[in-house]
């Protein structure tokens, strides 16, 4: 079985430029989650995704962020325009329930994403 | 605010025992994983602890205990490829999984 994928593995970019992130989640996973690791942080989330409505977008730093999941399957986190302090590791999990049983998140690769 | 402690760095020896600590302060609490994460590689799932007590999976055991806000991982046998970042993460509340800063761990032969 297919783990969670990510594309694309490293971007660098310009500021001010847009970038798309993109994330495929196991196959039958409904929960689609974004986070984020800036250099020397701890991961922080970003949003939560079931099936293909925002259940939790309270960690989206601004609206210069805009994540989608159409149909329900794979998603997409825009940055635009991209600042300095974007960069980091976009990390994206998928899990097949994400009520109390705290069922696992399963990870994908990352997006290393650097703004210069 | 919503915390989660645990050590930036420990070195431990080739065949040895090591335990991680985590202590959280979170706004509610449905469970707590252990991840571990090798460099420039996503964290993948260690063990789930959600009552508390000790949970054993060969080499790696987890404890929790809720009431004083406290969990370990203990490894057992260390192999060279242990060496990595091991990440303690909190269910709160709301359901989101708040993590910890990870702890480096380096395996000396």
């Amino acid at each position: 079985e297919a783990g969670v994928t990510q594309f694309p593995s490293h971007s660098v970019i310009e500021k001010g430029l847009t970038v798309t992130l993109r994330c495929d989640p196991i196959s039958g996973h409904d929960n689609l989650y974004w986070y984020r690791r800036v250099m020397g942080k701890e991961i922080k989330f970003l949003l939560h995704f079931v099936k293909e409505s925002k259940q939790d977008e309270s960690g989206m730093p601004n609206n210069r962020f805009l994540a989608e999941r159409t149909g329900g399957t794979y998603s997409t986190l825009k940055v635009q325009p991209a600042e300095l302090e974007d960069s980091g590791v976009y990390f994206c999990a998928s899990s097949q329930s994400g009520g109390p049983s705290g069922d696992t998140q399963y990870f994908g690769p990352g997006t290393r994403l650097t703004v210069l | 605010g919503q915390n989660i402690d645990q050590p930036t760095e420990m070195t431990a020896t080739e065949g040895a025992i090591v335990q991680i600590n985590c202590t959280y302060q979170t706004s509610g609490f449905n469970g707590l994983f252990w991840y571990q994460q090798h460099a420039g590689e996503a964290p993948t799932f260690l063990s789930y602890n959600v009552l508390d007590g000790l949970e054993e999976k060969g080499r790696f055991s987890s404890f929790l205990s809720r009431s004083k806000g406290y969990s370990y991982l203990l490894l057992k046998e260390l192999q060279m490829k242990d060496s990595a970042s091991y990440l303690c993460a909190v269910i709160d509340s709301n359901y989101q999984l708040i993590w910890g800063a990870g702890t480096k761990l380096i395996i000396k032969p």
